[in-house]
């Protein structure tokens, strides 16, 4: 178990809606990322916040949104669903922004079909 | 742009052997790399990094992974293979100019073979 905890575990939803993704990091650590896996893109970072500010933004669409909430936990919003964005997003957290490099502990993931 | 590749999808290996799961990264400071494995409808566990120091690196569950800044390699290794190893294997690239961004390989599946 790595600290971090994601719901909800699964998710089906039609094309068209909108769906909120929520992550909350190891007690502790201040950075959330937010990662998507597909079976033909392989696990792409989508973008990153610590202490409640975005910090890095990767391969995000401007139909996904996220933020950092002040006790820390994440949500990532996803608009306009397409049946492309059937995938499992991962949620990672670390203790330090600068200065070292931490690892990521990864939630378990929240698996998404868009019918 | 920082860039992973990991050049097999797929190694197989018998039981008890060794095993190799190739990395290759591009960055444009000093990398900091890591591995990281999947098992089947889990998220990614952390195995082990190389920040500086020692180029070999030693991590969980007996893996172990060589950096050698000329190659731009962090190949990962393990004496002895078990069947329980099996699993997707990424590698992943911090560069140290560049904030916070991690880029991971694309995988590379073991099949540990009984």
């Amino acid at each position: 178990d790595s600290g971090v905890t994601q719901t909800p575990k699964h998710l089906i939803t039609a094309t068209g809606q909108r769906v909120t993704l929520r992550c909350s990091p190891r007690s502790g650590d201040l950075s959330v990322y937010w990662y998507q896996q597909s079976l033909d893109q392989g696990l792409q970072f989508l973008i990153q916040y610590y202490n409640g500010e975005e910090r890095a933004k990767g391969n995000i669409l401007e139909r996904f949104s996220a933020q950092q909430f002040p006790d820390l936990h994440s949500e990532l919003n996803l608009s306009s669903l397409e049946l492309g964005d059937s995938a499992l997003y991962f949620c990672a957290s670390s203790r330090l922004t600068s200065g070292g490099a931490p690892g990521q502990y990864f939630g378990p993931g929240t698996r998404l079909t868009v019918l | 742009a920082q860039s992973v590749a990991q050049p097999e999808d797929q190694v197989n290996v018998a039981e008890g052997n060794p095993l190799t799961v190739k990395c290759t990264y591009s960055v444009s400071g000093n990398p900091y790399l890591f591995w990281y494995v999947q098992y089947p409808n889990r998220g990614l566990q952390f195995l082990l990094k190389y920040i500086t120091g020692d180029n070999l690196v030693k991590g969980s569950y007996g893996f172990e992974a060589e950096f050698n800044k000329s190659q731009t390699s962090f190949h990962l290794k393990k004496p002895s293979a078990l069947v329980s190893d099996s699993a997707l294997y990424f590698c992943a690239v911090r560069d140290d100019n560049y904030g916070q961004n991690f880029v991971f390989g694309p995988g590379t599946r073991l099949s540990v073979l009984p």
